[in-house]
């Protein structure tokens, strides 16, 4: 069965240093998202992406971040100067449709966990 | 005024037992309501979704909608060990979902 695989699952990094995360969503999908879930609370979109362009960000996702599709099957996530407050656990998901089509049905990683210390 | 609002719990039951999960929500042009279940360590992974208003069963589990109150409900019958997880339910936006806190759920033999 095809899924979203997510690398690394757990990174250590000191504030202020870039970090970035990478997925390889399903082959066939079309639409790739960031969310991120702090410890003991909501699971928060962050962004997400389509024909090579974001389509929607929340306020979370600031100048500090940002989201490439530098290949045909990875999609990342770079922070560029971490803070405390990213500590997270980040996820991707894809899907074949969006919006008013899609049945809400996002295919997702298993997550990277992101400690800043 | 969230979003989305869910009874975070824990919540803990015997096997057999019928479990209601719940979450309120406050925009009314929300069309499209999932549940996602959440198993440790582990990414969401779709359950049950429901567009507008109504019931829908799938085995053991049934959704239910009641927009007027802006309510979301999921039923689990014969809840199993194997239920154990989070249980998170979700609107459906333009681009994104928004999920509420999630409900602890401990189903005990």
């Amino acid at each position: 069965e095809p899924e979203v695989t997510q690398t690394p699952s757990h990174q250590v990094t000191q504030m202020g240093q870039e970090v970035i995360l990478r997925c390889v969503p399903i082959s066939n999908h079309l639409y790739f998202y960031w969310y991120r879930q702090i410890l003991g609370q909501k699971v928060e979109f962050l962004v997400s992406f389509y024909n090579n362009e974001i389509s929607e960000k929340s306020e979370i996702f600031d100048d500090q971040f940002s989201v490439e599709r530098p290949d045909g099957s990875n999609f990342t996530l770079k922070i560029r100067s971490t803070k405390l407050e990213d500590s997270a656990m980040y996820f991707c998901a894809s899907s074949r449709l969006a919006g008013a089509a899609n049945t809400g049905e996002l295919f997702f990683g298993e997550g990277s966990r992101l400690t800043v210390l | 005024q969230k979003e989305v609002e869910q009874d975070p719990g824990p919540l803990s039951v015997p096997e057999g037992a019928i479990v209601s999960l719940n979450c309120t929500y406050s925009n009314s042009a929300f069309q499209y309501f999932m549940w996602y279940r959440q198993y440790s360590r582990k990414g969401p992974e779709l359950l049950m979704y429901t567009y507008s208003s109504g019931n829908k069963e799938d085995g053991r589990f049934t959704a239910q909608v009641d927009k007027s109150s802006k309510y979301i409900s999921l039923f689990i019958r014969d809840s199993q060990p194997s239920d154990s997880a989070t249980y998170l339910c979700a609107i459906q936006g333009a681009q994104k979902l928004v999920f509420g806190q999630g409900t602890r759920l401990t189903i005990n033999p």
